[in-house]
């Protein structure tokens, strides 16, 4: 399997900060890497697909870069509603299975 | 709008099986795929398998080789996840969610469904 590691696997911000979450892949994915958004009780939620894409609806204020094995998600003023759980994912191979990060939880300081 | 509603909470006993549900609206049903993907307490997401919902083809992860079967009832518009030989690590939230034929993110996501295995 391709291995994601997310980094940190939490992080206290306040309303407004600017937060970046990190997500290693274990070998290169080209720009195959998508963001979910998970709060409790909801549907995840699609933020970012191919590494930059802005999925629909979604505010600007998220946004992904990054290639290769190195990826990033910014949220660039923290928002009430974005306290949450984030993952990440590569879509590069199905082989033997797609693969997510082990999250990165963003709590309220 | 593009919707997946999953079917509701289950129990069973280990050794058991357990059908969940997910009913898609919104959008032509045999142009996607679903894929099934749980969420153990504390865990990271794991992926399940697919179904192509227009020809029925399906793949799933070698993992759940022999328990899985998914399957879609294409004139109701719902796909189905059938787990076998049920053990407690296969209590999770199982979630739906739709691609396109050619999985590239998953986007929507159905509601969850809570399967607790417990004796």
């Amino acid at each position: 399997d391709i291995q994601m590691t997310q980094s940190p696997s939490s992080l206290s911000a306040s309303v407004g900060d600017r937060v970046t979450i990190t997500c290693r892949a274990s070998q290169s994915i080209g720009s195959y890497v998508n963001w979910y958004q998970l709060k409790a009780g909801k549907a995840p939620k699609l933020l970012i697909f191919g590494v930059f894409s802005l999925q629909s609806g979604v505010p600007s204020r998220f946004s992904g870069s990054g290639s290769g094995t190195d990826f990033t998600l910014t949220i660039s003023s923290l928002q009430p509603e974005d306290f949450a759980t984030y993952y990440c994912q590569q879509s590069y191979s199905s082989l033997p299975s797609w693969t997510f990060g082990q999250g990165t939880k963003v709590e309220i300081k | 709008q593009v919707q997946l509603v999953q079917s509701g909470a289950e129990v069973r006993k280990p050794g058991a099986s357990v059908t969940v549900s997910c009913k898609a609206s919104g959008y032509t049903f045999s142009r996607y795929a679903m894929h099934w993907v749980r969420q153990a307490p504390g865990q990271r997401f794991e992926w399940m398998g697919w179904i192509n919902a227009g020809n029925g083809n399906t793949k799933h992860s070698q993992k759940f080789q022999g328990r899985v079967t998914i399957s879609r009832d294409t004139s109701a518009s719902i796909v189905y996840l059938e787990l076998r030989s049920l053990r407690s690590e296969d209590t999770a939230v199982y979630y739906c969610a739709r691609s396109i034929l050619t999985p590239n993110y998953f986007d929507p996501w159905g509601q969850g469904t809570a399967v607790t295995v417990s004796s």
